[in-house]
């Protein structure tokens, strides 16, 4: 069975820097894809990111990125210029199987400070 | 606008009364699931439909029951909540397998007291 472990339940950063959220992951699949989802006090899950295994390219959306290491297993989530609506809690997702089901971590939540 | 709708948002109940949520997608899309979360848990899966009248188990359905007799609609079914169902729970809806993005609804609280 495929899991997801965020290690860093709780991070802090201060308004205009960069952060780096961390995942891992642990699967049998070759085909798969990865997704990063941001859920703020309104409790709306809503995708920030997401990284296909086939591509060796990391993604990148505005101020996120990832560093999706394939061999490593790891899908870490980097925020640049962290802005104030960037708090809230983050949750890495893995996605493949014939279910299609979506395994996520745990979370870490993020504190921006000003 | 495309969305997943669910409803009840907030539902306060109590042991052994029935309820159900209900579900609805606007996308046309073939695959939809059930998530519940929970405090330091994360989320996870109750049951999943990969199209109509498919349904099947996630890692959490004891408890719970799912029919999807149309493709918009997927209602979760507690026939009998007990307290350990108190939960944030979450309907999400996709194109399917190996199509990406799940969409999910804005979620629903459920205490059963």
């Amino acid at each position: 069975a495929q899991t997801v472990t965020q290690s860093q339940p709780e991070m802090s950063v201060q308004e205009a820097e960069t952060v780096t959220l961390s995942c891992t992951y642990d699967t049998s699949e070759s085909d798969y894809y990865l997704f990063w989802y941001k859920q703020p006090p309104s409790r709306q899950m809503i995708l920030v990111i997401r990284q296909e295994a086939y591509k060796q390219q990391n993604a990148t959306e505005n101020r996120f990125s990832v560093n999706f290491q394939k061999a490593a297993k790891s899908f870490s989530l980097k925020i640049s210029d962290s802005q104030l609506g960037d708090a809230a809690m983050y949750f890495c997702a893995y996605g493949g199987g014939s279910n299609y089901k979506l395994t996520f971590g745990k979370g870490t939540l993020l504190t921006v400070n000003p | 606008e495309a969305q997943v709708t669910q409803n009840p948002r907030y539902l306060i109940t109590v042991t052994g009364k029935k309820l159900t949520v209900t579900c609805s997608q606007n996308m046309n899309h073939e695959y939809m699931s059930w998530y519940r979360q929970d405090p330091g848990l994360g989320l996870r899966q109750i049951y999943y439909s990969m199209n109509v009248e498919v349904t099947d188990k996630g890692d959490v359905p004891e408890g719970y029951k799912v029919s999807r007799k149309e493709k918009r609609n997927f209602p979760l079914i507690l026939e009998s909540p007990s307290p350990n169902q108190t939960s944030l729970y979450f309907c999400a809806s996709s194109f399917g397998m190996g199509a990406g993005e799940l969409f999910f609804g804005e979620g629903s609280r459920l205490t059963v007291l």
